[in-house]
């Protein structure tokens, strides 16, 4: 697609839940990011991926959360046993190399809402 | 951890004003960012600047690199609603992943 796509838009689930957050980056970027933004909040890394393996999962904030890249496109971001802290709008972005000193940059989402009640 | 502060916050003015808005760390970055983003969007970057000292131009839109690449100043003149958004700085720690700003919420007023 032109952009990069997230689905779903939002997202409102029970504590304890499992959930998976879902993201197709532009075709052909090698690059994808999570990141997590708090409400009034800058984005936080999560994790990063280079083609299909997690090159830095450094921000991942417990073993709750996961994410995958089978095929190199479509990423997935799993979060179980959901706490209410977990509610955030979850923005995936992905580059063409990874190289963020060109005005290529990230293309972002325009994210999932996760609600946990 | 490398933190990335923006001044101000919040910034309410009036059609055709200038501002400035600042980003400052700590840290030395390799690049900056500046993105702009809209209530349920995502960031979209407006320029990427590389080399200490450099100045770049985007229409009304003025952004420098600090000489020792700490820190970053966005100059907007003669301001629009148009304008009006959250703006966020970000540095490139050289590890491929981005530390972003506290964020600076615009509101320019006809």
């Amino acid at each position: 697609g032109a952009g990069v796509s997230q689905t779903p838009s939002n997202k409102v689930t029970e504590k304890g839940k499992y959930v998976e957050l879902r993201c197709d980056p532009i075709s052909g970027h090698t690059a994808l990011y999570w990141y997590r933004q708090s409400l009034g909040q800058g984005p936080e890394f999560l994790i990063y991926f280079q083609g299909t393996g997690a090159a830095d999962d450094s921000g991942l904030p417990n073993d709750r959360f996961f994410a995958v890249r089978p095929e190199g496109s479509v990423s997935t971001l799993k979060i179980q046993r959901t706490e209410r802290g977990d509610s955030a709008v979850y923005l995936c972005a992905s580059s063409l190399h990874g190289d963020t000193s060109t005005n290529y940059g990230y293309t972002f989402g325009s994210g999932t809402r996760l609600t946990v009640v | 951890t490398q933190l990335l502060e923006q001044s101000p916050q919040f910034l309410s003015i009036q059609e055709g004003e200038n501002l400035t808005v600042y980003c400052n760390s700590s840290s030395v970055f390799s690049s900056l960012q500046w993105y702009r983003q809209e209530p349920g969007e995502g960031p979209v970057l407006l320029v990427t600047v590389v080399t200490g000292g450099e100045v770049k131009k985007l229409k009304r839109l003025t952004f420098q690199f600090g000489d020792a690449r700490k820190d970053s100043s966005l100059h907007i003149t003669a301001a629009q609603p148009g304008d009006t958004g959250l703006y966020l700085c970000a540095g490139n720690t050289g590890f491929q992943k981005l530390v972003f700003g506290t964020g600076t919420r615009l509101l320019v007023s006809p």
